[in-house]
């Protein structure tokens, strides 16, 4: 067990929809990284957030928007869903963003239909 | 675009066998990671090396690096079933903010 905290596990929804996916880092992280992983492109960096302030952006989508709260947990909201965005998302949380490791979630699996 | 790119991307033993992973890189590092996937769950962290380590071991894993390469490998001695699992290389993109992975190699271990 890493530390770090997804909600839902599951998500089933249908095209053209909007969903939320949560992550509570590991307690005393500061920074919160959100990765996808899906059958054609592998593990993709999405965005990350240090202390509540974007720190760096990957190939996340313009239809994809994140944010990290004051109590440093961090939401992913994915809108207008396609069939295509259908993967594995992950949160990953480190003590900051030069650290050598990062931890992961277990993952929210996402299935658009 | 993948930083690592692992090589066999699959690969199947018996258990006791030695499993070996290779992985490639485009850019110059810092450190290059290791990362295990246990079936469609989350990433564990492995063993990291830095760029001026040449090999490192932690238990059962051995991971060389050679920087003039651009490669790394991993070695997995006498596996066992629970080592089934996709095993990826990862580095550091944009200042240490970005984990770029390989495509990974899926290991199954027979018993």
């Amino acid at each position: 067990d890493s530390g770090v905290t997804q909600t839902p596990k599951h998500l089933i929804t249908a095209t053209g929809q909007r969903v939320t996916l949560r992550c509570s880092p590991r307690s005393g992280d500061l920074s919160v990284y959100w990765y996808q992983q899906s059958l054609d492109q592998g593990l993709q960096f999405l965005i990350q957030y240090y202390n509540g302030e974007e720190r760096a952006k990957g190939n996340i989508l313009e239809r994809f928007s994140a944010q990290q709260f004051p109590d440093l947990h961090s939401e992913l909201n994915l809108s207008s869903l396609e069939l295509g965005d259908s993967a594995l998302y992950f949160c990953a949380s480190s003590p900051y963003p030069g650290s050598d490791e990062q931890y992961f979630g277990p993952g929210t699996r996402l299935t658009v239909t | 675009s993948q930083q690592g790119e692992e090589d066999p991307q699959a690969l199947s033993i018996q258990e006791g066998e030695n499993a070996t992973m290779n992985c490639s890189y485009k850019t110059s590092i810092n450190n290059l990671q290791w990362y295990r996937q246990n079936s469609g769950r989350g990433l564990v962290h492995l063993i990291l090396i830095r760029s001026n380590e040449r090999e490192k071991h932690s238990g059962r894993l051995r991971v060389t690096l050679d920087t003039s390469k651009k490669s790394s490998s991993l070695l997995i001695t006498a596996s066992r079933a629970a080592d089934t699992a996709s095993y990826f290389c990862a580095t550091f993109s944009g200042g240490y903010n970005k984990l770029i992975f390989g495509a990974g190699t899926r290991l199954a271990v027979h018993p």
